[in-house]
């Protein structure tokens, strides 16, 4: 079993819906939670930081952390053609002055249709 | 320049021939990472360096491959006698901070191609 789950879709919606991205986890050392957006061809891109438990918004996106259930969502509201991407749950421990090696889930490939 | 840059940024390789790819990360970053995506999956971490130590070696899936900053800035990853598992688009990350839960900023990949 992986350390990080998540449903790979793909997920089609139409412009303007609600999205709803999910990541759960095992290993309760995990501090630190992201939410990274792909494009074809493109690296990775930091799109959400959260530290421990709590929500975080930003714009038209908020990010959840549950650390009591080891789950982690990803809301998108208004959903746009441009938010097309693969989105990506990352996860880190704190390692004090060992880098922040990151635990990535299989990345959620998202569509939403004019 | 702005962002991590990588080259090649498409690699095609005959099995068994040795490559080397090249990462230069956001001037000043102190922190490196090598990761490995394969095709349809999320990344994978092989390696980390602190300016020019490599500090995390454990993701490296063989010792055919092989990671190196001798200057505390540009890094090469390094994979010999290359086999067609290896094919996957190998991203390169930098970041200002040393300690955990450091953002990190990615270039866009070298795809590597084994045939």
């Amino acid at each position: 079993q992986k350390e990080v789950e998540q449903d790979p879709g793909p997920l089609s919606v139409p412009e303007g819906a609600i999205v709803s991205l999910n990541c759960t986890y095992s290993n309760s050392a995990f501090q630190y939670f992201m939410w990274y957006r792909q494009y074809s061809r493109k690296g990775p891109e930091l799109l959400m930081y959260t530290y421990s438990s709590g929500n975080k918004e930003d714009g038209r996106f908020t990010a959840q952390v549950d650390k009591s259930s080891k789950y982690i969502s990803l809301f998108i509201r208004d959903s746009q053609p441009s938010d097309s991407a693969t989105y990506l749950c990352a996860m880190s421990p704190f390692l004090y002055n060992q880098g922040g090696k990151l635990i990535f889930g299989q990345g959620t490939e998202l569509s939403v249709k004019p | 320049g702005a962002g991590v840059s990588q080259s090649p940024r498409y690699k095609v390789a005959k099995r068994g021939q040795d490559v080397a790819l090249r990462c230069d990360p956001i001037s000043g970053h102190v922190s490196l990472f090598w990761y490995q995506q394969a095709l349809g999956q999320g990344p994978e971490f092989l390696t980390y360096f602190q300016n020019e130590a490599q500090l995390d070696k454990s993701g490296l899936p063989s010792d055919r491959f092989f990671a190196e900053r001798p200057e505390g800035s540009v890094s090469t990853l390094k994979i010999q006698r290359t086999q067609q598992e290896d094919s996957a688009v190998y991203l390169c990350a930098s970041s200002s901070n040393t300690g955990g839960g450091e953002k990190l900023f990615f270039g866009s990949g070298t795809q590597l191609s084994v045939l």
